[in-house]
């Protein structure tokens, strides 16, 4: 049973160029929700995609954005990318929202912005 | 103040004893629970999860849960060297419409052998 796989696991960019990540939930989960997590810090919300549909999103700018598909794996894209975007990007996926349950996290992609 | 706290560490304890963890959450109406392990450069690992009062065993992991005090606890017996890791306390902000998980910033658990 495939846990949830994320890719690249990393990535340098450029201040100012975009990136796309990666996300294939567990088999049998139908929602994903995306992390980013700073160096000695706990994950912060970015959004939840259930249903092919951003459900909720957290506190982040719009350069943030994603996609779920009908297979329900997802993107996160990040536009204009800034130094302060370097971080671990973590993928969550769960049945439903995660409420009950919790989530397994796929083992994110390292993000560093240069 | 924060909406879960969590003393960021780090804790040390001898192989063998009980390691003690806590977490604290402002919102009296989180109903949930999760505790997470995470071995540095690694992602969050599920532990365990508890919504009821009183205690929750899984092993040599205990989970208590305190709602008129506000806290959570996870207890850690028979201590090994693995077990060093950071452990995150999360909860489903209140509210039908919320969907995130509200994390502390983790304590850093070290096992001295």
């Amino acid at each position: 049973d495939a846990g949830v796989t994320q890719s690249p696991t990393h990535l340098i960019k450029t201040r100012g160029q975009q990136v796309t990540l990666r996300c294939s939930p567990k088999s049998g989960h139908d929602t994903v929700s995306w992390y980013q997590q700073a160096l000695g810090q706990g994950p912060q919300f970015i959004f939840q995609y259930y249903e092919e549909e951003e459900r909720q999103r957290g506190n982040f700018p719009d350069r943030f954005s994603g996609h779920q598909f009908p297979n329900y794996s997802s993107e996160l894209n990040v536009n204009a990318l800034l130094l302060g975007d370097s971080a671990l990007y973590l993928c969550a996926s769960s049945l439903r929202s995660g409420r009950v349950y919790g989530y397994t996290f796929g083992s994110g992609t390292r993000l560093t912005v240069v | 103040q924060k909406e879960v706290e969590q003393n960021s560490g780090p804790l040390s304890v001898p192989e063998g004893a009980i390691a003690s963890l806590n977490c604290t959450y402002s919102d009296r109406g989180s109903q949930s629970f999760f505790w997470y392990r995470q071995y540095s450069g690694k992602s969050p690992e599920l532990i365990m999860f508890i919504y009821s009062n009183g205690d929750k065993e899984d092993g040599r992991f205990t989970a208590q849960l305190n709602k008129a005090s506000q806290y959570v606890s996870l207890l850690i017996r028979d201590s090994q060297p693995s077990d060093s890791a950071t452990y995150l306390c999360a909860s489903p902000r209140a509210g039908d419409s919320n969907y995130q998980l509200i994390w502390g910033a983790g304590t850093k658990l070290i096992i001295k052998p």
